[in-house]
């Protein structure tokens, strides 16, 4: 496609249920960044990948959180155990290689109640 | 200390007007610089890259570099009131892109 996708745009879900958040990079781009933006804030480094393996996941806040990438392109974000302190936009972004310019994906609006 | 510092803001500026807006960083060996402007509700949007010391111009919008002092700016001339937005400053450090808190901007007709 011609930017970064991402899915659902929206979720609402249940303390304690587990979210699958989904992004789709442009194409052809090996960085992939997930990033948490709260209210007021800048967006909050999550986990890089640069190809299909996971480079840095020093920002994942405890392990309730996990993100793949298997084949090197779309990246699936993970979160178990969901708790409302987890509501937030997640964000995707994805760049052609490491310090090159990342273009970011519409978000995913998480609510957990 | 935060890796990224922008000033808080908010900056209320008429239109026409120049906007300047700074961000400091803490790594020396930080290598590209970026700004991204997001208007409420929506994701960020790339807006200018500047990687060596200098000014680039792009348009109405300036990016200053200057390593040794570890500072960047952007200057946002004539302004008009869709520039209104949240602008944040990023940093990389080989591939870890980190941000500031972001400036909010207000261009008052």
């Amino acid at each position: 496609g011609a930017g970064v996708s991402q899915t659902p745009s929206n979720k609402v879900t249940e303390k304690g249920k587990y979210v699958e958040l989904r992004c789709d990079p442009i194409s052809g781009h090996t960085a992939l960044y997930w990033y948490r933006q709260s209210l007021g804030q800048g967006p909050e480094f999550l986990i890089y990948f640069q190809g299909t393996g996971a480079a840095d996941d020093s920002g994942l806040p405890n392990d309730r959180f996990f993100a793949v990438r298997p084949e090197g392109s779309v990246s699936t974000l993970k979160i178990q155990r969901t708790e409302r302190g987890d509501s937030a936009v997640y964000l995707c972004a994805s760049a052609g290689d490491r310090n090159t310019e990342a273009f970011f994906g519409q978000g995913t609006r998480l609510t957990v109640v | 200390q935060k890796e990224v510092e922008q000033n808080s803001g908010p900056l209320s500026v008429p239109e026409g007007a120049i906007a300047s807006l700074n961000c400091t960083y803490s790594d020396r060996v930080s290598q590209s610089f970026f700004w991204y402007r997001q208007y409420s509700g929506k994701s960020p949007e790339l807006i200018m890259s500047i990687y060596s010391n200098g000014d680039k111009e792009d348009g109405r919008f300036t990016a200053q570099l200057n390593k040794a002092s570890q500072y960047v700016s952007l200057l946002i001339r004539d302004s008009q009131p869709s520039d209104s937005a949240t602008y944040l400053c990023a940093v990389t450090n080989d591939y870890k892109l980190s941000f500031g808190a972001g400036t909010t901007v207000t261009v008052r007709a």
